[in-house]
Order: C-alpha cells, then sequence, then structure tokens
C-alpha cells in the first residue's frame, strides 16, 4: 500500500547548524510533494513543496531534494534557530490519478539546543 | 483576514455524545477538508470537499458526517462518539485540489477527548 515515512523520529541540533530531515515514500506515481511544519499547540504550516518534474526547489533557508530512484525527499534547514523546532512532516499526492487526497507522513521533531 | 477558523478548540464528550466541530474560512477556497492526528501518525483524512454541495470520504470517514451548504463553511459531525475519536481534528482549506501545487492552509486545531 502506499506509504509516507520518516527515518528518525527526532533530531537533535545545535543552533546555528544545518538541519536535514529525510522522508522516504512508497508511491513511484505521486508527483508532488510537501514539507510542513506543525509547532507544539498550532496548525501545520507550509514550508515549501516540489514537483516530480524537478530535484531540487529552494526557499528562504530551506531546500527541499528529491530523489526519484530511491522515492526518498529531504528537507534542509540552514543556520537553524530556535524557532525552526518544531514536527516537520512530509506529504506527496498520492499519485496523480487522486490528486484530491494528501499522504502524510508520521513526523520528525527538530530540537534545537544552544 | 482571518484565515480558518475552528470552534471549539477544546472539548470534552461523554461517550455516545454527538457533536460538531465548526470550521470557517474567508479566502473563497473551493476545497476544503477535515483530518485528525494521533500520537505518533501523520494527519488521516476524514471527509472533504471540492466545492459546496460536493463532499466524498477520506481514509477514516467512519463515525463523522459532514455537509458543505456554502464555501465557507465545512461542519464535521460526531454521531456517537466513541474513545476511539479522541483526537485533535485540523479543518484544512486551499484554492483549488491541493495535489496540483495549491499551498493547503490548516485551522489551529480542536482537542477532542472523549470519556
Amino acid at each position: 500500500g502506499e506509504s509516507v515515512g520518516l527515518h528518525l523520529p527526532t533530531l537533535s541540533v545545535q543552533e546555528g547548524d544545518n538541519s536535514i530531515i529525510n522522508c522516504a515514500y512508497s508511491n513511484s506515481a505521486s508527483d508532488y510533494f510537501i514539507w510542513y511544519k506543525q509547532e507544539s499547540g498550532k496548525g501545520p504550516q507550509f514550508i515549501i513543496d516540489i514537483r516530480s518534474n524537478m530535484d531540487k526547489r529552494q526557499g528562504q533557508r530551506v531546500t527541499v531534494l528529491l530523489n526519484k530512484t530511491v522515492k526518498h525527499l529531504s528537507l534542509q534547514i540552514a543556520a537553524t534557530q530556535p524557532g525552526d523546532s518544531a514536527v516537520y512532516f512530509c506529504a506527496e499526492n498520492s499519485g496523480s490519478y487522486n490528486t484530491d487526497k494528501l499522504i502524510f507522513g508520521t513526523g520528525t521533531r527538530l530540537q534545537v539546543f544552544p | 483576514n482571518a484565515g480558518v477558523t475552528q470552534t471549539p478548540k477544546f472539548q470534552v464528550l461523554k461517550t455516545g455524545q454527538s457533536m460538531t466541530l465548526q470550521c470557517a474560512q474567508d479566502m473563497n477556497h473551493e476545497y476544503m477538508s477535515w483530518y485528525r492526528q494521533d500520537p505518533g501518525m501523520g494527519l488521516r483524512l476524514i471527509h472533504y470537499s471540492v466545492g459546496a454541495g460536493i463532499t466524498d470520504q477520506g481514509e477514516v470517514p467512519n463515525g463523522y458526517n459532514v455537509s458543505r451548504s456554502t464555501t465557507e463553511d465545512f461542519p464535521l459531525r460526531l454521531l456517537s462518539a466513541a474513545p476511539s475519536q479522541t483526537s485533535v481534528y485540523f479543518c484544512a482549506s486551499s484554492y483549488s485540489l491541493p495535489g496540483t501545487g495549491n499551498t493547503i492552509y490548516f485551522g489551529e486545531g480542536s482537542w477532542l477527548t472523549v470519556v
């Protein structure tokens, strides 16, 4: 069946270091991927997205990399700050035949320490 | 611009009671959806709507009803609450289908406990 999962449930990084959060997906037909950030007690917030015709996309301090060969997605956060502490989710559109639904991964908690 | 507004934020129900979680958005979005979030699990889609008068089931629809009489509102009804429905519920909306690149906006969540 379809699944979107994360390799590490918790990631601890020092302030100023770069963070890398990974995600594996199983549906090779998925063509759209999104990263969300969820702070404690709040709803998920869009960070960045990428389509399957790209392998890299950059935003402000964030970069998403897509490796379709191994069905792997990663989120890189440069110069991690305390405000980046949150749970990060990846999501896929479960294949182009069913673009009205998103499948979310279980999430990775990012902890930033001074 | 309020975005996506959910009420109530916290609710405790007894088993067998019914209630409605309210969701409203002021962005004129066609697509609205409800997710539940349980510890150690990702968001799971309950029901969604692609426009007023149109609803469909998501991944975990049992025990929930929805309706979409207006573009702005998308209430979620728990027919007969069960402890398994203890969860955090998120309403979300987007201009169009989320899988096509339209950003989804989430509400702040509704914490529901069924005892």
